[in-house]
């Protein structure tokens, strides 16, 4: 597709359920990354990879929280025993190299009941 | 650590109105400053940009003008349109784009 695409575009569990949220990148983009946006705020850096690895993962709150992107390209982001607190938009983005504009999708709205 | 602290919203103007959308930094070096938006219905776009001192980024009759000295890049736009309703947010990155910190975001409503 011409952009990055994030799905699904909404998903609500109960506490303490597991959640997988999808990126799709741009095709060609080598960087991808995941921020997290709650109500109110603005978005929060969580994780970057450059190709396969995670290059930088220091946004990630805690250990429940897990990224993947196995073959770079598409990249999952992981949540184990969800909180209410974890409830926001997780927004995915993608550039072409790490030093080039972010292309962001629409983000995946989690509710944790 | 780094941070952005942008005026609260919403912002509200008559169409052809003078915007301005506050933004100030604090950061440890010399960093990059963006404005995104963020249209309904619609991913994060960058809007503009500025990587050092005294540079003007622009783009769709919007500027900002990167101030060191008062560590500010304040969005400004002569006439808005009913077509920049939208979120705007400031960040900034001492990385390049890697790691971006966004302010909370100014919402902007513009009545015809």
């Amino acid at each position: 597709g011409a952009g990055v695409s994030q799905t699904p575009s909404n998903k609500v569990t109960e506490k303490g359920k597991y959640v997988e949220l999808r990126c799709d990148p741009i095709s060609g983009h080598t960087a991808l990354y995941w921020y997290r946006q709650s109500l109110g705020q603005g978005p929060e850096f969580l994780i970057y990879f450059q190709g396969t690895g995670a290059a930088d993962d220091s946004g990630l709150p805690n250990d429940r929280f897990f990224a993947v992107r196995p073959e770079g390209s598409v990249s999952t982001l992981k949540i184990q025993r969800t909180e209410r607190g974890d409830s926001a938009v997780y927004l995915c983005a993608s550039s072409y190299t790490t030093r080039g504009e972010l292309f962001f999708g629409e983000g995946s709205r989690l509710t944790v009941l | 650590g780094d941070s952005v602290t942008q005026m609260e919203g919403p912002v509200t103007l008559s169409e052809e109105a003078f915007l301005t959308i506050n933004c100030t930094y604090t950061a440890t070096g010399y960093p990059s400053l963006f404005w995104y938006v963020q249209y309904p219905g619609e991913g994060l776009q960058l809007l503009l940009k500025a990587t050092k001192a005294d540079d003007k980024g622009s783009n769709k009759g919007f500027e900002a003008t990167y101030r060191k000295e008062t560590t500010s890049f304040h969005l400004e736009k002569g006439s808005v349109q009913v077509s920049d309703s939208a979120v705007y947010f400031c960040a900034l990155s001492d990385t390049g784009f890697q790691k971006l910190v966004f302010g909370t975001g100014t919402r902007l409503l513009v009545s015809p």
